[in-house]
């Protein structure tokens, strides 16, 4: 079974601009979820999707936003970039049919904002 | 969601049993125990999950007093290509309704030959 997939895997862009990140999960799980990972700030929780409607949110401003369409793959947004979102954005995403919290990830998306 | 406090780095040798300690004393009835390991540049990959008392798989052990307000992960004769980042989450599953999953900061076994 194919692991979860993101792309781009690399991404450089410069402030105020905007980028989409592309999640495919494993095939026959339903949640998603994204995390930004900095050296500062460790992994942080941005969002989980489940059967296209956002479960949960972490503590981001409104410039992250995410979505899931009906084949469970995800999206997310960053608008207006700032230098300080320059991270590794990873995806994991789960069964429904595990009872509890095993997530898969996603080799990430690096992106750099200069 | 139950904080956790985990050691910031460890440092072993090759073939030498580990030990890494968590404590969440905030632990609900319902939370389970997952750790999961990090190497540089790649996702975190789940080692092991458990609710009470033991627990044992391919590559580790887990280990939960009756208390449950901390746990041990263990792995055994650890080599080089387990020096990585080691994560220690509490917490409830989808069915409850989704989940937040929080990370701590993690702790840096750091293996030398």
């Amino acid at each position: 079974k194919a692991g979860v997939t993101q792309t781009p895997r690399y991404l450089i862009k410069t402030r105020g601009q905007q980028v989409t990140l592309s999640c495919s999960p494993i095939s026959g799980h339903r949640s998603v979820s994204w995390y930004q990972q900095t050296p500062g700030q460790g992994l942080q929780f941005l969002f989980e999707y489940f059967s296209e409607t956002q479960r949960n949110k972490g503590n981001f401003p409104g410039r992250f936003s995410g979505r899931q369409f009906s084949n469970s793959r995800s999206e997310m947004n960053v608008s207006t970039l700032e230098l300080g979102d320059s991270a590794l954005y990873l995806c994991a995403s789960s069964s429904t049919r595990d009872t509890h919290n095993e997530q898969f990830f996603g080799p990430g998306t690096r992106l750099t904002v200069l | 969601l139950a904080k956790t406090t985990q050691p910031i780095s460890m440092d072993s040798y090759e073939g030498q049993e580990v030990n890494i300690t968590c404590s969440h004393n905030n632990i609900a009835t319902n939370d389970y125990i997952t750790w999961y390991q990090q190497f540089p540049s790649q996702g975190p990959r789940f080692i092991i999950q458990g609710y009470k008392t033991k627990v044992t798989n391919e590559v580790a052990s887990l280990f939960i007093p009756a208390d449950r307000k901390s746990s041990t992960l263990s792995l055994p004769r650890v080599s080089l290509s387990d020096t990585a980042v080691y994560y220690c989450l509490v917490g409830e599953g989808w069915n409850t309704g989704g989940f937040k999953t929080i990370f701590g900061a993690g702790t840096r076994l750091f293996v030398k030959a």
